[in-house]
């Protein structure tokens, strides 16, 4: 069973550019999570989805967007980059959207801004 | 305010030294303790799940406790292959389902 898989793994931008990031969740999953992981910050819940509609949201700026399509795939999308956007961003998913004792991560995008 | 704190932030045993780790959470209505672990440049991996004080779960040489207060994360006789970051989070019953992380302990095993 393929896991989740996130693209690109690794991005480099620059100041005031926008960016988006692609999961997919292991089949059958319906729910997606979105969650940005930074050394002093620790993992930060963004977002969730669930049957293309948004669940949850957590404290970040409206810059911060997502979306998930029909076949549950998702995209996050972050506009004018600033530094400290630089990060892990991880995507999880799971089969209902309140199993979060089965949350699978994938192996997340590091971005840099420049 | 909820909020979840892990100790300590690392750790450095020697190959079959046992120790604990800790999560010590403030929520107003606990609905579970979740523990993962992190490997570097992958996705936090699910361990256990906790719903009440007084429960344990076990997976090889790990084995998770539950009290209202905190829990604790067990290593017995490590290998070099447990050297990872773990992380803790919680979840509250008026939390909409959103897990409150730790910043983790990062274990390293020496062999």
């Amino acid at each position: 069973k393929a896991g989740v898989t996130q693209t690109p793994r690794y991005l480099i931008k620059t100041r005031g550019q926008q960016v988006t990031l692609s999961c997919s969740p292991i089949s059958g999953h319906r729910s997606v999570s979105w969650y940005q992981q930074t050394p002093g910050q620790g993992l930060q819940f963004l977002f969730e989805y669930f049957s293309e509609t948004q669940r949850n949201k957590g404290n970040f700026p409206g810059r911060f967007s997502g979306r998930q399509f029909s076949n549950s795939r998702s995209e996050m999308n972050v506009s004018t980059l600033e530094l400290g956007d630089s990060a892990l961003y991880l995507c999880a998913s799971s089969l209902e959207a309140t199993s979060y004792n089965e949350q699978f991560f994938g192996p997340g995008t590091r971005l840099t801004v420049l | 305010e909820d909020q979840v704190t892990q100790s300590p932030e690392a750790l450095r045993l020697q190959e079959g030294e046992s120790s604990s780790l800790n999560c010590s959470y403030t929520v107003s209505g606990l609905r579970g303790l979740f523990w993962y672990r992190q490997d570097p440049g992958k996705g936090p991996e699910f361990l256990f799940t906790l719903y009440s004080a007084g429960e344990e779960k076990e997976k090889e040489r790990l084995k998770a406790t539950l009290t209202k207060k905190e829990s604790f994360l067990h290593i017995t006789a490590p290998k070099p292959e447990d050297s990872a970051t773990y992380l803790c989070a919680v979840q509250a019953w008026d939390s909409n389902y959103q897990l409150i992380w730790g910043a983790g302990t990062k274990l390293i095993i020496k062999p």
